[in-house]
């Protein structure tokens, strides 16, 4: 089957605009998570959304960041006023409620 | 809360050498765990798992993992290694008794030295 998409899969915007990146999650699976991978680093959480409860943000950077999960499935990560150091690979995985994560290939973001 | 402890941001190892890396969680009743691989300038995917049953867990690649409840740890180990196994390795935890979010360690390199 199909398995996580994540779109687009590179984004280069100019500092201080705003950026969504989209993740849709393999269908049935009740977790989603956002990461955050900087050059050569390891993996930084951002959010966790599971089923209907309210989402975990404590690994957002900032209020600059926010996500949204509509009808339990897609989710868009939304970046304002972006800064230079917002560049990195973005990571959405979702999971089922038992089970690992599948991970999606990526939204390289560069700001310049 | 749950953390994920990979006490080695780097391991260097000669080709055919044996390798362990290790991974230790918090305490916790249950737990499930895993271990990801990211190959260079590729996306993480899964190694092996540990839900329930047996103790150590055999995984693709060769490589497999011992759950040690009474030390809390999941260390990966490969009798063999290959130049191909030159990676970067995350282990994880999900916390059964909480929220069941998935934790991920830091990561540990493997470098496989000829």
């Amino acid at each position: 089957g199909a398995g996580v998409s994540q779109s687009p899969s590179n984004k280069v915007t100019e500092k201080g605009k705003d950026v969504e990146l989209r993740c849709d999650p393999i269908s049935g699976h009740t977790a989603l998570y956002w990461y955050r991978q900087s050059l050569g680093q390891g993996l930084e959480f951002l959010i966790y959304f599971q089923g209907n409860s309210a989402p975990d943000k404590s690994g957002l950077p900032s209020d600059r960041f926010s996500a949204e999960r509509t009808g339990g499935s897609v989710s868009t990560l939304t970046i304002q006023r972006t800064q230079q150091e917002d560049s990195a690979v973005y990571l959405c995985a979702s999971s089922p409620p038992i089970g690992e994560q599948y991970f999606g290939p990526g939204t390289r973001l560069t700001v310049t | 809360a749950q953390s994920v402890t990979q006490l080695d941001s780097q391991v260097p190892v000669f080709e055919e050498a044996p390798v362990e890396l290790r991974c230790n969680y918090s305490s916790s009743v249950s737990v499930y765990l895993f271990w990801y691989v990211q190959y260079p300038n590729q996306g993480l995917q899964l190694l092996l798992k540990y839900l329930s049953g047996s103790t150590l867990v055999k995984g693709i690649n060769g490589f497999e993992a011992e759950f040690n409840k009474s030390q809390t740890s999941f260390h990966l180990r490969k009798p063999s290694v290959h130049i191909s196994d030159t990676a970067e390795y995350f282990c994880a935890v999900s916390d059964l008794g909480r929220d069941d979010k998935i934790i991920f360690g830091k990561g540990t390199r493997l470098h496989i030295l000829p």
